[in-house]
């Protein structure tokens, strides 16, 4: 069963333009959220969070927005560079519970 | 160093054999996980760490896969009798603590096994 999911695969959008990568949950215990950045041959990197708490959290070109409701969130990126061309996961956790869960991941191409 | 350290990078080894990977965390981090990323896939959690805490060892597939931590640093992953379907990235990361922390990760160690 997959409690994070990112039902694009894919996305390529134009330098400068807006990037939305989606991603859904389904345990509603979650109530942390996280977005890892990965280039080929490298490890994750942290992008930006939001806690359950929030709707929305900004950090530079990133935003990410939380519908609670919906169990939804996405991550903005504007304007998007060509250096944001990598594979984006969206990840999960809940409660006193440690362990992320991830989704499998978008990979964003950004055309210059 | 300044991030977590994994090696080796990459591993080829022959069906039923072991392997162990190796990860050192950051500096001062108490907690370390072990996640696997089979292709096309997200990262599946394996196992944690906390401090001298017993390991939360519900991620782990079968009884061939086994980990250790010395106190608050290195930590070994060993695959035994390694299997095609253990092909994957094993990605070890740290944090401060649990909870809230963010997790930094390594580059992983790329496991074909033939």
């Amino acid at each position: 069963d997959q409690q994070v999911k990112q039902n694009s695969p894919s996305l390529s959008v134009q330098e400068g333009r807006i990037s939305i990568l989606n991603c859904d949950y389904t345990n509603s215990m979650f109530d942390y959220f996280l977005w890892y950045k990965k280039y080929p041959a490298e490890g994750p990197t942290f992008l930006i969070s939001i806690s359950s708490i929030k709707d929305k959290n900004e950090d530079g070109r990133f935003t990410v927005f939380l519908n609670k409701s919906a169990k939804h969130l996405s991550l903005h990126i504007v304007p998007s560079q060509p250096g944001d061309s990598a594979v984006y996961f969206c990840a999960a956790s809940g409660g006193s519970n440690y362990k992320l869960t991830f989704g499998k991941g978008t990979l964003l191409t950004v055309n210059p | 160093g300044a991030g977590v350290s994994q090696s080796p990078s990459n591993k080829v080894t022959e069906k039923g054999k072991d392997v162990e990977l190796r990860c050192d965390p950051i500096s001062g981090h108490t907690a370390l996980y072990w996640y696997r990323q089979r292709l096309g896939q997200g990262l599946e959690f394996l196992i944690y760490f906390q401090g001298n805490s017993a390991p939360d060892k519900s991620g782990l597939p079968s009884d061939r896969f086994s980990a250790e931590r010395t106190g608050e640093s290195v930590s070994t992953l060993t695959i035994q009798r390694t299997q095609q379907e253990d092909s994957a990235v094993y990605l070890c990361a740290s944090s401060f603590s649990t909870g809230r922390n963010i997790q930094y990760f390594g580059a992983g160690t790329r496991l074909s096994v033939l």
